[in-house]
């Protein structure tokens, strides 16, 4: 089945790690994005990459850093300079065209402790 | 940046009753879309609004699109407890890159 995988489900993060979230799709899709949802709010836009080895920086992309080396693959990494870390991420795919909806994975629940 | 304000911002109604939402956006759009969010999962798309077309209908879900007020409604008919999750509408600004800017979502429950 085709689809979009993130993992791992949950993570914990002690102050001053870095960790690396990771997003594989299956779907063929150009396009990648990756949001972040904090409780009762809508998703905000961290960086997206339209094609392989290319992206932009979203709406608050400071204290996050991705790559894309591959197609199928948009790995995040939250660092020690985002101060307030906890939340949901979410890692969606699309075609990259106009007209098409995203495909979203299930999401990674961070936490610092 | 969030582009969509939804309203309500929660609904509560009986089995069987139709479930209302509205958007309202700031910017010039390619299309807006529907999501819906079940409690701790992603989200899942459920229609996609050109800005050429006014209304559009799948299953038991309406949209419209007034793009002259900035605006979009979703109406599901005949709700079922099933429908319980969080609604969402991302607009895909022109000249945005198809990159979506979501709402604050409608979180709808629907009672037996």
């Amino acid at each position: 089945d085709g689809g979009i995988t993130q993992s791992p489900k949950y993570l914990f993060r002690k102050e001053g790690q870095n960790v690396t979230l990771s997003c594989e799709q299956n779907l063929n899709h150009d396009a990648m994005y990756w949001y972040r949802q904090d409780p009762g709010q809508g998703l905000r836009l961290i960086y997206y990459s339209q094609i392989v080895n290319d992206f932009q920086k979203g709406d608050i992309a400071e204290g996050y850093s991705v790559s894309r080396e591959k197609k199928e693959s948009f790995p995040l990494t939250v660092t020690s300079a985002q101060k307030n870390p906890t939340a949901f991420y979410l890692c969606a795919s699309s075609s990259g065209q106009g007209g098409y909806g995203y495909t979203f994975g299930s999401g990674t629940r961070l936490t610092v402790v | 940046s969030q582009q969509g304000e939804e309203d309500p911002q929660a609904l509560s109604i009986q089995e069987g009753e139709n479930a209302t939402m509205n958007c309202s956006y700031k910017t010039s759009i390619n299309n807006l879309q529907w999501y819906r969010q079940n409690s701790g999962r992603g989200l899942v798309h459920l229609i996609l609004i050109r800005s050429n077309e006014r209304e559009k209908h799948s299953g038991r879900l309406r949209v419209t699109l007034d793009t002259s007020k900035k605006s979009s409604s979703l109406l599901i008919t005949a709700s079922r407890a099933a429908d319980t999750a969080s609604y969402f509408c991302a607009t895909d600004a022109f000249g945005g890159g198809n990159k979506l800017t979501f709402g604050t979502g409608t979180q709808l429950k629907v009672e037996l």
